[in-house]
């Protein structure tokens, strides 16, 4: 089985510009979450989506904002970049009932020049 | 506020040179504590959910167990595979912004052949 896919592996941005990374969740799994990590620490919670519905979020600035789509699919959106948004984003899903485990992506590297 | 620490930061072994990596924390109502492993350039693979104190978990090398208080992933006879990052995470709930994964910064165990 497949599991969470993430595109693109790798972004090379400048200030002020705006992207879009994306994910596809294992099959069946109805949760998304967005993580962010930086060089040497441990991810930090950005988004959870459920059904299509933001559930949970963050502390992160509002120039950040994701969806999720009837497929359960989902996206991240990230406005007005600036050189501290450099990080590996993580997108991780589960069934979304329950305490299971979260499993994650390999991710999207993103350098902001 | 919910916090996790790891210690030690780096730990470096001889391959069969057994040790414990440390989890500490504190959570307000823990639903379940989070082991994954992570290798350089890739997303956080599952190893272990832990969800009330006095539980134990195993796979091969591995054995992880809590407290009400911490958490330790205990390395039988590493191998030179072994070698990688390993992160905690606490949940305090299975629903909206309370089921989110709060990182410890991890701990980066080398293993020398």
């Amino acid at each position: 089985d497949a599991g969470v896919t993430q595109s693109p592996t790798h972004l090379i941005k400048t200030r002020g510009q705006h992207v879009t990374l994306r994910c596809s969740p294992i099959s069946g799994h109805k949760s998304v979450s967005w993580y962010q990590q930086v060089l040497g620490q441990g991810p930090q919670f950005i988004f959870q989506y459920y059904e299509k519905e933001e559930r949970g979020r963050g502390n992160f600035p509002d120039r950040f904002s994701a969806r999720q789509f009837p497929n359960y699919s989902s996206e991240l959106n990230v406005n007005a970049l600036l050189l501290g948004d450099s990080a590996l984003y993580l997108c991780a899903s589960n069934p979304g009932v329950s305490n299971q485990p979260q499993h994650f992506g390999d991710g999207t590297r993103l350098s902001i020049l | 506020e919910d916090q996790v620490t790891q210690s030690p930061e780096a730990l470096r072994l001889q391959e069969g040179e057994s040790s414990s990596l440390n989890c500490s924390y504190t959570v307000s109502g823990l639903r379940g504590l989070f082991w994954y492993r992570q290798d350089p350039g890739k997303g956080p693979e599952f190893l272990f959910t832990l969800y009330s104190a006095g539980e134990e978990k195993e796979k091969e090398r591995l054995k992880a167990t809590l407290t009400k208080k911490e958490s330790f992933l205990h390395i039988t006879a590493p191998k030179p595979e072994d070698s990688a990052t390993y992160l905690c995470a606490v949940q305090i709930g299975f629903t909206g912004a309370n089921s989110k994964l709060t990182f410890g910064k991890g701990i980066t165990l080398s293993v020398r052949p």
